[in-house]
């Protein structure tokens, strides 16, 4: 069974611009959720998607969003970049939510704004 | 909110020596993960648990709720344990995995 894939795999921006990044969870599985991981903050929780509804959001300016597809792929879009927003963003998917089953992540998208 | 601490920091070990990962949260827990990072960012879910204890292999979890206290043992550490491992607790069922800073591990052969 293929893993979770996430696309891009390395990206720059610059400030000001806005990014997407893409999660193809593991066949069959619901629940995708989105961590950001900085050297200082270590990993934070951004959002989870189960079955295309949002069922928790971290505590992010409303610049970062996301949304779920019917066939479970999800994407994160942040707008507005700033410097700070450099870091490795990773999704994970499982085949019920949360904490209730267990997650598998993708290799992350290292985003890096300049 | 949850806070989660982890002791220690870091760790550096010779190969073959036992391990222990330690892992206190403030909070009453629904779930409680191990999670494995290699360098590079890819990152392994050990366990998840609510009680008692798991084993897979040469890793085992423990996990103590009256304590609000888990820890994570490698027995005959190896150089591929080097990695950095990362306690993560739910509070609820449908609340958000809280992180603690992690741990970096390095066996020395």
């Amino acid at each position: 069974k293929a893993g979770v894939t996430q696309t891009p795999r390395y990206l720059i921006k610059t400030r000001g611009q806005q990014v997407t990044l893409s999660c193809s969870p593991i066949s069959g599985h619901r629940s995708v959720s989105w961590y950001q991981q900085t050297p200082g903050q270590g990993l934070q929780f951004l959002f989870e998607y189960f079955s295309e509804t949002q069922r928790n959001k971290g505590n992010f300016p409303g610049r970062f969003s996301g949304r779920q597809f019917s066939n479970s792929r999800s994407e994160m879009n942040v707008s507005t970049l700033e410097l700070g927003d450099s870091a490795l963003y990773l999704c994970a998917s499982s085949l019920a939510s949360v904490g209730r089953d267990t997650q598998y992540f993708g290799p992350g998208t290292r985003l890096t704004v300049l | 909110k949850n806070e989660v601490e982890q002791s220690p920091q870091n760790l550096t070990a010779q190969e073959g020596e036992f391990i222990t990962i330690n892992c206190s949260y403030s909070v009453g827990i629904s779930a409680l993960h191990w999670l494995q990072q290699h360098p590079g960012g890819g990152i392994v879910s050990l366990f998840m648990l609510s009680s008692g204890k798991k084993k897979h292999g040469r890793l085992i979890a423990t996990i103590n709720i009256q304590e609000k206290h888990s820890s994570l043992h490698i027995t005959a550490s190896h150089p591929r344990d080097s990695a950095v491992y990362i306690c993560a607790v739910q509070d609820s069922g449908n609340t958000p995995l809280v992180f603690g800073k992690g741990t970096r591990l390095s066996v020395i052969a």
